[in-house]
């Protein structure tokens, strides 16, 4: 099957700092990856939509200025949360769709961020 | 934005006994997942149905896609304690978004 890998899969850092967040597709490649916000009991927010050598798509309401993403390459794409504050603590979820494949997006494991 | 409600919200059950959640849309969807989460894991996908009326089986679960390609239900025969954890449906519209649900946690007590 088609395997998403995170990383890290936990991290802690001080206000103000940015944190870098990794997501690849391990098996096939993915033009498209996406990428969801999740507060605990609730279900995935959409935040951006990550395309291979092009820039982000941006959901309504999502900062790009503060949340950098970057698709370099067809089995990575990167978050940096700039300046992080205690309220971007969450669980980030990346998501890869196959490329020339159907709608089925294939997510990772998901990184905890905690801003103290 | 394409709300998709899931019901019930929570559920909680005794192993053995049978469950069914249901996902609700004014809109029409190319395809629909059906996922599920575990506490501090990404959603893994259980399936993908396409067509109108369409019925998928996957040992103890069953999913329908509504005629209309509007709604969906996951019915669970003899839940098991395993079958613990968020279920989430996600309609498929467009060239690449998913929309989801608004999920449906469900416990399986022993």
């Amino acid at each position: 099957g088609a395997v998403v890998s995170q990383h890290p899969s936990r991290v802690i850092c001080k206000s103000g700092t940015s944190v870098k967040i990794e997501c690849r597709s391990l098996d096939f490649q993915a033009t498209t990856m996406f990428w969801y916000r999740q507060f605990p009991k609730q279900s995935l927010m959409l935040m951006a939509t990550s395309n291979e050598g092009s820039k982000a798509t941006y959901e309504q309401g999502v900062e790009k200025d503060k949340f950098l993403i970057n698709h370099a390459s067809l089995t990575l794409s990167t978050l940096t949360v700039t300046s992080a504050h205690p309220e971007d603590s969450s669980f980030y979820i990346c998501s890869a769709r196959v490329a020339g494949g159907p709608d089925t997006q294939y997510f990772g494991p998901g990184t905890r961020l905690t801003v103290l | 934005t394409q709300l998709l409600e899931q019901s019930p919200q929570f559920l909680s059950i005794q192993e053995g006994e049978n469950l069914t959640v249901y996902c609700n849309s004014s809109s029409v969807f190319s395809s629909l997942q059906w996922y599920r989460q575990e506490p501090g894991e990404g959603p893994v996908l259980l399936v993908t149905v396409v067509t109108g009326g369409e019925v998928k089986k996957l040992k103890r679960l069953t999913f329908q896609f509504g005629d209309a390609r509007k709604d969906s239900s996951l019915h669970i025969t003899a839940a098991q304690p395993g079958d613990t954890g968020l279920y989430l449906c996600a309609g498929a519209s467009g060239a690449n978004n998913l929309f989801f649900g608004t999920g449906t946690r469900l416990t399986v007590i022993p």
